[in-house]
């Protein structure tokens, strides 16, 4: 089965600080990768996006980075606020069915 | 508001009772997917629909679980004889089509507690 895992199950920072959140996959095949964040009580909600023939990509405040080589993804935050607080899931889809495989996912404290 | 639309937000209910959740996409998706999530864990994939039909049911855990979709809308899942590990927040997503590399759009999910 697809494996999707993160480095880090928590993750404490200063707010003001930058924030980097890991993730590793295992189908070398997948080339679609989502990182979404999720408050307490609601649903993952959508951050940014990559395809496997990109290896960078930035939105406002936050920048993914995909190295294919060693299977590797990451968000990288900028001047982390509180309201970051939440917890960051990766999500893989392999080139063939339609199915996306989330990561457990990482929680982010931001310490004001 | 214009997002995935679920409801009820919260459900309790004894074990043996079925249940049947909904799920309201946004309006013009033609995907729409069900995820179980467990208390601090990640997503489980549990069925997909294009347009109304279910080609990968492989994920429903139990032939008690059930989901329909109608009109490339509403969608249903259904749960019978619940039981206590079904306990969990069950998400719906959409998205425009499925495949290439569509993202998906969350409802906040229905919360389900079986006593």
């Amino acid at each position: 089965g697809e494996s999707v895992g993160l480095h880090l199950p928590t993750l404490s920072v200063q707010e003001g600080d930058n924030s980097i959140i890991n993730c590793a996959y295992s189908n070398s095949a997948s080339d679609y990768f989502i990182w979404y964040k999720q408050e307490s009580g609601k649903g993952p909600q959508f951050i940014i996006d990559i395809r496997s023939n990109m290896d960078k990509r930035q939105g406002q405040r936050v920048t993914v980075l995909l190295n294919k080589t060693v299977k590797h993804l990451s968000l990288q935050i900028a001047a982390t606020q509180p309201g970051d607080s939440a917890v960051y899931f990766c999500a893989e889809k392999p080139d063939t069915g339609n199915q996306f495989y989330f990561g457990t996912g990482t929680s982010l404290t931001v310490i004001p | 508001g214009a997002g995935v639309s679920q409801s009820p937000s919260n459900k309790v209910t004894e074990k043996g009772k079925d249940v049947e959740l909904r799920c309201d996409p946004i309006s013009g998706h033609t995907a729409l997917y069900w995820y179980r999530q467990r208390l601090g864990q990640g997503l489980e994939f549990l069925i997909y629909f294009q347009g109304n039909s279910a080609p990968d049911k492989s994920g429903l855990p139990s032939d008690r679980f059930s989901a329909e979709r109608t009109g490339e809308s509403v969608s249903t899942l259904t749960i019978q004889r619940t039981q206590q590990e079904d306990s969990a927040v069950y998400l719906c997503a959409s998205s425009l089509k499925t495949g290439e590399g569509q993202p998906q759009h969350f409802g906040d999910g229905t919360r389900l507690s079986i006593l």
